[in-house]
Parts: C-alpha cells; sequence; structure tokens
C-alpha cells in the first residue's frame, strides 16, 4: 500500500517569512495529493492540491510542486502569519482507490 | 456546499457498550465515505472504506467486527463502535467524496471525540 513522510514534525517561523513542507510518497501510481490545514479540535480544510499532471499550482500565498520522478511534493505558505499556525498533513491518493493515505503532519508555529 | 456532518459531536460511554456515529453529506450524494482515527496530536488514520449499497472496504488491522460499518443511501454513513473498551478512545472524523464528479476531493466531517471510561 501508500506509504507518505512528511518533514518536519514541527516547523516554527518569524511572520512574514516563507514556510515550506515536504512529503514523499511510495506508490507510483498516486496521482492526486492534496494538503489540509487544521486547526485543533476540528475538521480538516482542504487548501490546495495537485494532480499528477502538472508540476507547480499556485493560490494567492500558497504553492505546490510536484516531482514525479522523485515522488515528492511539497507546500510553500510565503508571508505567513499568525493564523496560519495549523497542523498541515499532505496525502496521496489513487494508486488503485479512492483511498487517501496521509502524512504524520506538521505544526506549524507563525511567531508575531 | 460541500458540507459534511457528523453526530455526535462527543460521546462519553461505559466499557462495553456498542456506540453508533453518524456521517451526513448535507448538499451533496456521496457513493464513498471514509472513516479514519485520529489519536492526539497524530495523523488521521484510514479505517475503511465506505461503499453505499455495499460492504465497506476495511485498513489492515482493522476489525471490521468491531467497527462496524453501513451505507445505507448517498448521503449517510454509519461507524459502529462494538464493545468499546478505554483503547478507542479517539477522534473518529468521517469524509465524502462526491458522485458524478471528476474531482477527487474529500469533504471531512467534524469528527466525533469518543471516550470510552
Amino acid at each position: 500500500g501508500e506509504n507518505v513522510e512528511q518533514h518536519p514534525s514541527t516547523l516554527s517561523v518569524q511572520e512574514g517569512d516563507s514556510a515550506v513542507i515536504k512529503c514523499t510518497y511510495s506508490d507510483s501510481a498516486s496521482n492526486y495529493f492534496p494538503w489540509y490545514k487544521q486547526e485543533l479540535g476540528k475538521r480538516p480544510q482542504l487548501i490546495i492540491d495537485i494532480r499528477s499532471n502538472v508540476g507547480e499550482k499556485k493560490d494567492q500565498r500558497i504553492a505546490v510542486t510536484l516531482n514525479k520522478t522523485a515522488k515528492h511534493f511539497s507546500l510553500h505558505i510565503t508571508e505567513t502569519q499568525p493564523e496560519d499556525s495549523a497542523v498541515y498533513f499532505c496525502a496521496a491518493s489513487g494508486g488503485g482507490g479512492n483511498q487517501f493515505y496521509f502524512g504524520t503532519g506538521t505544526s506549524l508555529t507563525v511567531i508575531p | 456546499g460541500a458540507v459534511v456532518s457528523q453526530h455526535p459531536s462527543r460521546v462519553i460511554c461505559k466499557s462495553g457498550t456498542s456506540v453508533k456515529i453518524e456521517c451526513r453529506s448535507l448538499d451533496f450524494q456521496a457513493t464513498t465515505m471514509f472513516w479514519y482515527r485520529q489519536f492526539p496530536k497524530q495523523s488521521l488514520m484510514l479505517m475503511a472504506t465506505s461503499n453505499e449499497g455495499s460492504k465497506a472496504t476495511y485498513e489492515q488491522g482493522v476489525e471490521k467486527d468491531k467497527f462496524l460499518i453501513n451505507h445505507a443511501s448517498l448521503t449517510l454513513s454509519t461507524l459502529t463502535v462494538t464493545s468499546a473498551h478505554p483503547e478507542d478512545s479517539s477522534f473518529y472524523i468521517c469524509s465524502a467524496r462526491e458522485v458524478d464528479t471528476s474531482t477527487d476531493t474529500q469533504y471531512f466531517g467534524p469528527g466525533t471525540r469518543l471516550t470510552v471510561l
């Protein structure tokens, strides 16, 4: 089955700086890679996603890059704000089913 | 749009009892719903895939007789934790995938916190 690894597990940045979170996956058949933001005690919220036929996608301060050959993808948040503080999860899907397999999560803290 | 609800949001029960959690897609139809378990400060672990009108598919290591899943309609899936024990205490979250769409996006419910005494 799919195995998704995520790094770092915790990340602290100063407000205004950039944050980068990286994930690797094992199943070369995976073709859909969403990123979710989860605040404490709340549901995960989709913030951006990318499909395997695209190398990069950007939405305002958030961008995701995908390297299919290396089987890794990254989340980039620029001009971070305190409200970006949360746990971020990457996921991989599509290798034979609709299931999402999540990374272990990154706790991001943006210091004002 | 694409709202998923869960009920109850919190439940406390005695060891040995069964607990039913409902997951509903409120404004769309979902042929597939997913059940996850999340321990504090940990990731979402996929437990099973619930398909409308057919048996659920369980992930390796998840006991199907322990976690009963029923997906009776295109808007409702239920998870029943049978004979619950303290180790079953966790945050259970469902998600739903919309019918007839090319998107792979899953929409998550708000979760149910189960505490077994």
